[in-house]
């Protein structure tokens, strides 16, 4: 089945820089590749997506880069804010129904 | 439109009881998936139901077991509990079926288990 890996595991960043988060999977059927941000005590909600027909995709300080070739997709968050602290998952999707595939997540701190 | 809602939102268990869990999707969604989510762990599929049948299983025991109804609200039991089940349980809803939309997460249901 498949297998996401998800780093790094926690990220400190100041106020107004940006972040990285990477992860690598590894079924090449994987087509859908979600990013989801959970804030302490509350539900995932979905921050940006992106299909395999697309190598990258931005929403305002957003974006995700999709490499189908290495196995890998990016996710780019510029100029954060406090209010980005949350933890973030990565996520895969062969596409055989809704069986979504998590990173083990990314505790993102933003320092004011 | 509600959102998906999960009860109970929190439980307390011993070890060897059974404890189900429900969930009810968003409205006119037919796909019904449920994660565990635990520290270190992230999130791990359980199972995915739609319209009334089980389409996916995770790399879970078959203590963990599910069901559907026809209204699209899910129900998962787990027999046996053991200390290793505590966790937080989401459910999750989707319109379409082909795993290529937006997952809706419930608030899941925190279980303890003594």
């Amino acid at each position: 089945g498949e297998n996401v890996e998800q780093h790094p595991s926690t990220l400190s960043v100041q106020e107004g820089d940006s972040a990285v988060i990477k992860c690598t999977y590894s079924d090449s059927a994987s087509n859908y590749f979600p990013w989801y941000k959970q804030e302490l005590g509350k539900r995932p909600q979905l921050i940006i997506d992106i299909r395999s027909n697309v190598g990258e995709k931005k929403d305002q300080r957003i974006a995700v880069t999709l490499n189908k070739t290495a196995k890998h997709f990016s996710l780019h968050i510029t100029e954060t804010q406090p209010e980005d602290s949350a933890v973030y998952f990565c996520a895969a999707s062969p596409g055989a129904g809704n069986q979504f595939y998590f990173g083990t997540g990314t505790s993102l701190t933003v320092i004011p | 439109k509600a959102g998906v809602t999960q009860t109970p939102r929190y439980l307390i268990k011993t070890r060897g009881q059974q404890v189900t869990l429900s969930c009810s999707p968003i409205s006119g969604h037919r796909s019904v998936s449920w994660y565990q989510q635990t520290p270190g762990q992230g999130l791990q599929f359980l199972f995915e139901y739609f319209s009334e049948t089980q389409r996916n299983k995770g790399n879970f025991p078959g203590r963990f077991s599910g069901r559907q109804f026809s209204n699209s609200r899910s129900e998962m039991n787990v027999s046996t509990l053991e200390l290793g089940d505590s966790a937080l349980y989401l459910c999750a809803s989707s319109l379409q079926d082909r795993g290529l939309d937006e997952q809706y997460f419930g608030p899941g249901t925190r279980l303890t288990v003594t």
